[in-house]
This record gives structure tokens, C-alpha cells and sequence, in this order.
């Protein structure tokens, strides 16, 4: 069965502090996977994009990694600001065109 | 260049009703999808326009309709309403067809849609 899991489910980290969030996934086959950032209200917005080939995609102070073997991914916020907290959503693609949705984890930086 | 438009951003219905929801494309997007989000359930596809012809269905009760206008534009259609399909209602553009290859979508702020 094709899933995508996020953890945490939450999170709540001190403002400049790193953290990862976890996207496990088992969607086959494989065609891409994305991380999107979504402020509350407001629809998700496109961090990064990755294929089978892609090890790693920075975008700024988020860097993804992709491990294609062990069906993993991972999302590296440095140095954390205010306006990092939001909820952050795992989305793989298979290669027939669908998309399959992790349930998010809610990032809160605090001051 | 403007970004994808959804209206209204709010909206408030009883049970038995029937809704419309609108979306703009970025311009020059071929492709329109729309998206459930609920707490629960995180983001649940629902269709996906391109040419005025549904490609991709997801599993939604046929409540759920939607349809493109030659322009791009797309409306979502949700008769019968229940308590659960209160909801975030996403709306997605992209160049092309095919969310599946390498082709970015850009969503909409959504309809925040409230069953009582």
C-alpha cells in the first residue's frame, strides 16, 4: 500500500535552534518527492523538489535529503526563526501521476 | 505575475445545502487540482482538470464534481453537504498535465468551507 508517514507529529523548538523532520515513505514507483510549507491559513508552498537521482536540495536554511534505498527523506531547518513555524508536508509522487500526502508535522519556534 | 485566487476564502453552509468553490490559475497553467485538508486526514486529492477534461479522480463520493472552463479556471461543485466536509478547500495549478512528473505545483490560500 502506498504511504507517506511524517514524524514528528509536532514539534516546538527554542528560535535559532536546528531540527529535522522525518518523511518515510513506501509509494512505488517512485517519481518524485516534495516538501511544502504551509502557514496557518494559507495554502502550502513549494520548499523542494526531488527525484530518484537527488541526494540533497537546499533552499535557503532548509536542506532536504533523500534516500532512495530506505524509502527516507529529511528536512533540516538551521538556525530556526519565528516565522519557520508552520506545518511542513511530505509529498511523493508516483510515476502512474498520483500524489500521496503525509499528515504534516507542526513546527512551532518559540522565543 | 498573480498567483492562484480562490473565492470566496470563507464560507458557511447547513447540512442538505450544495456549494460552489472557484479557482484562478496562475496564468499560462493548464492544469487545476483540488484538495480536501482536515486535521485528521492531512491533504486528500480530489480531481484534477486539464483542458477541460478530468484526468485523475480520487476517492470522494460523487457529491464531489468539479469542472474547467476553457480559460483554466475551474469550479468544485459539493451538493448534499454534510457535517464532514468541513474542510480547507485547496486548489492547485501547474503548467501541465501529470502532478506526477517533474512539475510544480503552486496552490491557492483555499476555502475554508463550515458545515453546521
Amino acid at each position: 500500500k502506498n504511504q507517506v508517514e511524517q514524524s514528528p507529529q509536532s514539534l516546538i523548538i527554542l528560535e535559532g535552534k536546528n531540527c529535522t523532520l522525518q518523511c518515510n515513505y513506501t509509494v512505488s514507483p517512485f517519481s518524485n518527492l516534495r516538501w511544502y510549507k504551509q502557514d496557518t491559513g494559507r495554502g502550502p508552498v513549494s520548499l523542494t523538489i526531488m527525484t530518484f537521482s537527488e541526494n540533497t536540495k537546499s533552499n535557503g536554511r532548509y536542506t532536504a535529503t533523500l534516500d532512495a534505498d530506505t524509502k527516507q527523506s529529511s528536512l533540516h531547518i538551521t538556525a530556526s526563526q519565528l516565522s519557520d513555524s508552520a506545518s511542513y508536508i511530505c509529498v511523493v509522487s508516483a510515476t502512474s501521476n498520483n500524489l500521496f500526502f503525509g499528515t504534516g508535522t507542526r513546527l512551532t519556534v518559540i522565543p | 505575475k498573480a498567483g492562484v485566487t480562490q473565492t470566496p476564502r470563507y464560507l458557511i453552509k447547513t447540512r442538505g445545502q450544495q456549494v460552489t468553490l472557484s479557482c484562478s490559475p496562475i496564468s499560462g497553467h493548464r492544469s487545476v487540482s483540488w484538495y480536501q485538508q482536515t486535521p485528521g486526514q492531512g491533504l486528500q486529492f480530489l480531481f484534477e482538470y486539464f483542458s477541460e477534461t478530468q484526468r485523475n479522480k480520487g476517492n470522494f463520493p460523487g457529491r464531489f464534481s468539479g469542472r474547467q472552463f476553457s480559460n483554466s479556471r475551474s469550479e468544485m461543485n459539493v451538493s448534499t453537504l454534510e457535517l464532514g466536509d468541513s474542510a480547507l478547500y485547496l486548489c492547485a495549478s501547474s503548467i501541465r498535465q501529470a502532478p506526477g512528473s517533474y512539475n510544480e505545483q503552486f496552490f491557492g490560500p483555499g476555502t475554508r468551507l463550515t458545515v453546521l
